[in-house]
């Protein structure tokens, strides 16, 4: 079973620019969530997606983040403009079921973005 | 308060020892606990799934809630270096304002040593 494969594996940028990061989830896995995580921090829920609708973005920075799960598939997460506060590493993980409560979470490795 | 405190460490012991790793919490609606284990560079893999208070084990590795306390444990037998890793714990809830949201703990790096 091929893992999350998520792109790109690094990102620089300065702040008050945009990035774009993509997730391909693990074939038929209905949820998929990404998260942030800081530097010495555990993962932090930016979102949940159930298919293509969202189910928990009680935590995303909706002035600067956004995301999109196109078809129920693939998922692409936007920061714009990005902030010093922003450096962190992204990661995108997908489950069977809808909850992380009683369907594993398979994470990928995850983008780190830095913001100079 | 955070939910979920966890000590960072960093934790080292030679190789053969037992490990002991472990989380406190302070919300009670929390009904669900896991343990992710964290390779540098890597995503968190699932190690321990437990519901309620009690033990789980499996293989090396021993799962321990107790709700009256909020306190969770993993212990682990016989380390090895391939142990060497961060380990996050992560705790849910079912709620109307949270889901069934993960909240994780800091994580604690540990080290093993040849």
């Amino acid at each position: 079973e091929a893992g999350v494969a998520q792109s790109p594996r690094y990102k620089i940028i300065e702040k008050r620019q945009s990035v774009a990061f993509w997730c391909n989830p693990i074939s038929g896995h209905a949820t998929l969530y990404w998260y942030q995580q800081i530097l010495g921090q555990g993962p932090k829920l930016l979102i949940q997606f159930q298919n293509n609708g969202v189910v928990d973005d009680s935590q995303l920075p909706k002035d600067r983040f956004s995301a999109e799960r196109l078809k129920g598939v693939d998922s692409t997460l936007k920061i714009q403009p990005a902030k010093l506060e922003d450096s962190a590493v992204y990661l995108c993980a997908s489950s069977l079921g809808q909850g992380a409560y009683n369907s594993p979470l398979h994470f990928g490795n995850g983008t780190r973005l830095t913001v100079t | 308060q955070k939910e979920v405190e966890q000590d960072p460490g960093p934790l080292s012991v030679p190789e053969g020892a037992i490990v002991s790793l472990n989380c406190t919490y302070s919300n009670s609606a929390f009904q669900y606990f896991m343990w992710y284990r964290q390779y540098s560079r890597k995503g968190p893999e699932l190690l321990m799934y437990t519901y309620s208070s009690g033990n789980k084990e499996d293989g090396r590795f021993t799962a321990q809630v107790d709700k009256s306390s909020k306190y969770i444990s993993l212990f682990i037998r016989d380390s090895q270096p391939s142990d060497s890793a961060t380990y996050l714990c992560a705790m849910s809830a079912l709620s109307v304002t949270s889901g069934s949201r993960l909240t994780f703990g800091e994580g604690t790096q540990l080290t093993v040593n040849p």
